[in-house]
């Protein structure tokens, strides 16, 4: 089945360490997204890439990296430089070009900072 | 102010009643989705609107371009609907076509 697949769904980290979350589409869409997710707040930008080798930050980026080397894979890396990392971040996808530019999301990673 | 104002922000229904989530915003938009986050975290996009109405199952969607503003409805509730439902707007001018603007989700409990 067509789909997002995000990893780890849950994930543990000492401060000062950096972690990547995994993000992986079987859809053939061209454009993903990570957004993040706090309690009270809506989803916030971090990263999105609209073609392979492309990608621009969002609302939030500080202290995040990504990399968008094959078309179906846009890990996010969260860095030691991140001051609250402790979030739920979702990754989605959408088909560049479609006037509908409906949106696919993963299950979701939660990050917390011991 | 926020841009995507959600009310209410939390709704509890008892099973089968007719359920009306409401989404206004102040900016120019191309389209405007509504989204459903299951308890477990994961969102599924229920409906991508830029005008009138649209019905799938016992959900309705409708915008009102000019008043700012979008109802989801859920006919014949059921427990199996609680959830969050997020509403999201994509602007119509400046900078990518795929940034949205989220609210803050209506969490939503039907019970038996």
């Amino acid at each position: 089945d067509g789909g997002i697949t995000q990893s780890p769904k849950y994930l543990f980290r000492k401060e000062g360490q950096n972690v990547t979350l995994s993000c992986e589409q079987n859809l053939n869409h061209d454009a993903m997204y990570w957004y993040r997710q706090d309690p009270g707040q809506g989803l916030r930008l971090i990263y999105y890439s609209q073609i392979v080798n492309d990608f621009q930050k969002g609302d939030i980026a500080e202290g995040y990296s990504v990399s968008r080397e094959k078309k179906e894979s846009f890990p996010l890396t969260v860095t030691s430089a991140q001051k609250n990392p402790t979030a739920f971040y979702l990754c989605a996808s959408s088909m560049r070009g479609q006037v509908t530019g409906e949106l696919f999301f993963g299950e979701g990673s939660r990050l917390t900072v011991l | 102010k926020n841009e995507v104002e959600q009310s209410p922000q939390n709704l509890t229904a008892q099973e089968g009643e007719f359920i009306t989530i409401n989404c206004s915003y102040s900016v120019g938009i191309s389209a405007l989705h509504w989204l459903q986050q299951h308890p477990g975290g994961g969102i599924v996009s229920l409906f991508m609107l830029s005008s009138g109405k649209k019905k799938h199952g016992r959900l309705i969607a409708t915008i009102n371009i000019q008043e700012k503003h979008s109802s989801l409805h859920i006919t014949a509730s059921h427990p199996r609907d609680s959830a969050v439902y997020i509403c999201a707007v994509r602007r119509a001018s400046g900078g990518s076509n795929y940034k949205l603007t989220f609210g803050k989700g209506t969490l939503l409990t039907v019970n038996p």
